[in-house]
């Protein structure tokens, strides 16, 4: 157990709906990150917050939003979601929110997202 | 373009012998390289980093080596098991020791039959 908690698991909707997912960090850690995984684009960095602010931006489309909220714990919102948009969400922490040895990620469980 | 590339197909190898992954990244230069294993639905578990400055990392049965001319990583498994079966993704920061924004190779499956 990573310490890293993500719900719901499983998420089935339409296209069109929006959805949040919603993650909880290890004690302590005061960064959280989101990637996205899909069969075809494998493993990919959407955003960081360290302690409530936004640090780091990748490929996050414009109907993704996230936040950090002041207990840490982060929330990663999908609008006008697409058949594209299935996918696994996963949600990592680490203690810092620069790259290094002392600042490695711990992932969650992940949620899955079926867009029907 | 930027790049980091894994075998991308799967490996078979008997119990007990040493399984060797690859990963090679272009266009990048990274202060650490990181292996996560993943299983199956499953999130990535972080097993070790290298950083640029060091040759190899061992950890128990494993070990990694970073050879930055060759922008290239090595992972090791000695004496593999049935358990060690899963998905072996290396992963980089490309912005050197910047922000926590990690890259990931498209992961190696690896399948130890007993």
């Amino acid at each position: 157990d990573s310490g890293v908690t993500q719900t719901p698991k499983h998420l089935i909707t339409a296209t069109g709906q929006r959805v949040t997912l919603r993650c909880s960090p290890r004690s302590g850690d005061l960064s959280v990150y989101w990637y996205q995984q899909s069969l075809d684009q494998g493993l990919q960095f959407l955003i960081q917050y360290y302690n409530g602010e936004e640090r780091a931006k990748g490929n996050i489309l414009e109907r993704f939003s996230a936040q950090q909220f002041p207990d840490l714990h982060s929330e990663l919102n999908l609008s006008s979601l697409e058949l594209g948009d299935s996918a696994l969400y996963f949600c990592a922490s680490s203690v810092g929110s620069k790259a290094g040895a002392k600042n490695i990620q711990y992932f969650g469980a992940g949620t899955r997202l079926s867009v029907l | 373009s930027q790049k980091i590339e894994q075998n991308s197909e799967a490996l078979n190898i008997q119990e007990g012998k040493t399984a060797t992954l690859t990963c090679n990244y272009t266009n990048y230069s990274p202060a650490y390289l990181q292996w996560y294993r993943q299983d199956p639905g499953r999130g990535p578990v972080f097993l070790l980093l290298i950083r640029e400055n060091e040759k190899e990392k061992r950890k128990e049965r494993l070990k990694v080596t970073f050879d930055t001319t060759l922008k290239q990583s090595l992972f090791h498994i000695t004496a593999s098991q049935p358990a060690d079966s899963a998905t072996y993704l290396c992963a980089l920061d490309p912005s050197s020791g910047g922000y926590n924004k990690l890259i990931f190779g498209a992961g190696t499956r690896l399948a130890v039959h007993p």
